[in-house]
């Protein structure tokens, strides 16, 4: 079973910052926060990860509670090519937690 | 840009046919993985393989698939026979390192099988 709780589905218009929360509170000292989107049709896409500072990246920022029971994405100013569904990931580098485990994520629909 | 290529982009088969899908990873690559992702679900991780040795195959349901990666470089998965429950898309993703380094994973387009 995934270990984050993310909403179903949210909206945002174009040209405005989207905030995407993700819980995760059983979250274990090793391990990271990942997303990844993935656009209708296509394969999933990396966008970032931390494991207790913000971080930040061309595409998105990251924002991780201090408790690290929680995160937002942030996409700064969300454009049409930005819908698609969000998947928030928790993993260790290392051992049986390692490996990427996808729930259904949330999609994320651009208005114009 | 190098990307992951895979086919059949499209199959459709019969149940109880074989069927194989096709992956070839980002050159240099030594991390390959099979998932499968069924209608409104995130994907599943299948088989892993570093190199040419499977890392993780516990879900994968080898009664019926099979996953091979000869020389550590392109990989197959096969299901036979297939079952109507098998339909989905069947994404194959490298990543440089394996486990202990973290490495985007980077996803191929996939191929949709539809079982009849």
């Amino acid at each position: 079973d995934a270990k984050t709780t993310q909403p179903t589905s949210m909206d945002c218009a174009e040209g405005r910052a989207a905030n995407l929360p993700c819980n995760h509170s059983t979250i274990s000292g090793n391990e990271y926060v990942y997303w990844y989107r993935q656009i209708h049709s296509q394969g999933p896409q990396y966008i970032i990860h931390g494991l207790k500072n913000n971080e930040t990246n061309e595409m998105a920022s990251l924002i991780i509670t201090e408790d690290r029971k929680s995160s937002t994405l942030i996409l700064p100013h969300a454009t049409l090519r930005d819908t698609a569904v969000y998947y928030c990931i928790v993993s260790a580098l290392t051992g049986a937690n390692s490996k990427l485990t996808f729930g259904k994520g949330i999609t994320l629909s651009v208005r114009p | 840009e190098a990307e992951v290529a895979q086919s059949p982009r499209y199959k459709i088969t019969e149940k109880s046919q074989a069927v194989a899908f096709w992956c070839d990873p980002i050159s240099g690559h030594a991390t390959l993985y099979w998932y499968r992702q069924i209608l409104g679900q995130g994907p599943e991780l299948l088989v892993q393989f570093q190199d040419e040795s499977v890392v993780d195959d516990s879900q994968l349901p080898k009664d019926r698939f099979s996953a091979e990666r000869l020389k550590g470089v392109d990989s197959t998965l096969k299901i036979q026979p297939a079952e109507l429950g098998d339909s989905a898309m069947y994404l194959c993703a490298s990543s440089l390192y394996g486990a202990g380094s973290y490495n985007e994973q980077f996803f191929g387009p996939g191929t949709r099988l539809t079982v009849l």
